[in-house]
């Protein structure tokens, strides 16, 4: 069966630091692996993705993100923190079983950043 | 621009009372999903739709049911058989049948009076 774990449900960095949010996931087949951005109040927007291919994942904002099958984990990062990455990120895996692509979330990281 | 349009923003509900959340999309989507946000559980599918006229509960549909009359609107509408009904619901849409990244409307705040 599927499953996603984010490690630590908060993580602070200080401006222009590295950010690092965990993610590793269990699925029986090969998978689709996401990282959303979702600020207070509004909906999830998609920041990267890996289907196929080069493993790691270049996205918008300076994000990035590397499958590594061996530790099934799709962590996410960006060299320099900025005030305006204050926000939750989600983690989301999706394989295909009977019936077609089913999509697990995370239970999300909320990014706090430190003037 | 294209996206998702969901209404309203805020929803009230009084107990007993049916309601219902829109959701429309002009992105040429055929997959279109409900989904039940609340803190610190991340996201939980409730029902989805691959086509018109033909929808799928997903993991939380009780107290839930939805229509696909049209490919760009997908309505749910929350019944007084759901107890717990205050959440944030987000619907999104995908191209097709394989998920190569969902596509967010801005949510509702549904919370019951």
């Amino acid at each position: 069966a599927q499953s996603v774990t984010q490690l630590g449900s908060h993580v602070s960095v200080s401006e222009g630091a590295l950010v690092l949010l965990r993610c590793n996931y269990s699925s029986s087949v090969p998978p689709y692996l996401f990282w959303y951005v979702q600020y207070p109040n509004q909906g999830l927007q998609l920041l990267l993705k890996y289907t196929t291919g080069a493993t790691l994942v270049k996205g918008i904002n300076g994000f990035e993100a590397e499958f590594k099958k061996s530790e099934t984990s799709f962590h996410l990062t960006k060299p320099s923190a900025h005030m305006s990455d204050a926000a939750e990120y989600f983690c989301a895996v999706s394989d295909r079983g009977t019936g077609g692509f089913k999509t697990i979330f995370g239970a999300g990281t909320r990014l706090f950043v430190k003037a | 621009d294209g996206g998702i349009t969901q209404s309203p923003k805020y929803l009230f509900r009084k107990e007993g009372q049916n309601v219902t959340l829109s959701c429309e999309q002009n992105l040429n989507h055929d997959a279109m999903y409900w989904y039940r946000q609340d803190p610190g559980q991340g996201l939980r599918l409730i029902y989805y739709s691959q086509i018109v006229n033909d929808f799928q509960k997903g993991d939380i549909a009780e107290g839930y049911s939805v229509s696909r009359e049209k490919k760009e609107s997908f309505p749910l509408t929350v019944t007084s058989a759901q107890k717990n009904p205050t959440a944030f619901y987000l619907c999104a849409s995908s191209i097709g049948r394989d998920n190569y990244g969902y596509t967010f409307g801005s949510g509702t705040r549904l919370t019951v009076v």
